[in-house]
């Protein structure tokens, strides 16, 4: 069974700094991770989704690399702003389901 | 275009009560996933149904059932509901096995 894990749990960073969140999945057979955020009470917002051939994508000032062999994803966050504070998930797709982690919780303080 | 809409946003019942979700995807997305958040177990797959079929499933007992209509609109059931069952339910629709677009959810509280 896939297993995703997200490290840090919570993150806590002043306005401005760059910023990497990890994901890590255990299988990696996977059909393509996707990025997401969620606001407090909210549904998800899909952010980037890299599909198994792909190494990375980007959008604006957010950056994901995947790196199937090892089983691990990164989202990067360029000049982060209060705006960014968010719970961010992964999801390995399987190709029959999404695996998702348990989130990293993210405030950027002004 | 419009996005993923649900359902009731709210819901309250008691215990042993039965409830259904209504989950209405994107215009021209056939497949629309089931997801249950709690914040002990985080967001959990509950099913997939594409062009009306039940495609994939989760590992849910059979108290969590759904179903798809032909305009890819498609309901969750909740019968017997329990305490445990008070949580977030998400649903996600998509073209196939591509990006999924969530909506708001609904907040399930069982009394």
């Amino acid at each position: 069974k896939q297993e995703v894990t997200q490290i840090p749990a919570a993150l806590s960073v002043p306005e401005g700094e760059n910023l990497v969140l990890n994901c890590s999945f255990t299988d990696s057979a996977i059909y393509n991770l996707q990025w997401f955020r969620q606001d407090p009470g909210k549904g998800l917002t899909s952010l980037l989704l890299i599909q198994s051939s792909q190494r990375e994508q980007t959008s604006g000032r957010l950056n994901a690399s995947l790196d199937k062999s090892s089983g691990r994803s990164t989202l990067y966050i360029a000049a982060s702003q209060p705006g960014d504070s968010a719970t961010y998930l992964c999801a390995a797709n399987t190709g029959n389901q999404f695996y998702f982690g348990t989130g990293t919780s993210l405030t950027v303080i002004p | 275009k419009a996005g993923v809409t649900q359902t009731p946003r709210y819901l309250i019942k008691t215990r042993g009560q039965q409830v259904t979700l209504s989950c209405s995807p994107i215009s021209g997305h056939r497949s629309v996933s089931w997801y249950q958040q709690t914040p002990g177990q985080g967001l959990q797959f509950l099913f997939e149904y594409f062009s009306e079929t039940q495609r994939n499933k989760g590992n849910f007992p059979g108290r969590f059932s759904g179903r798809q209509f032909s305009n890819s609109r498609s309901e969750m059931n909740v019968s017997t509901l329990e305490l445990g069952d008070s949580a977030l339910y998400l649903c996600a629709s998509s073209r196939g096995q591509e990006t999924q677009y969530f909506g708001p959810g609904t907040r399930l509280l069982v009394l």
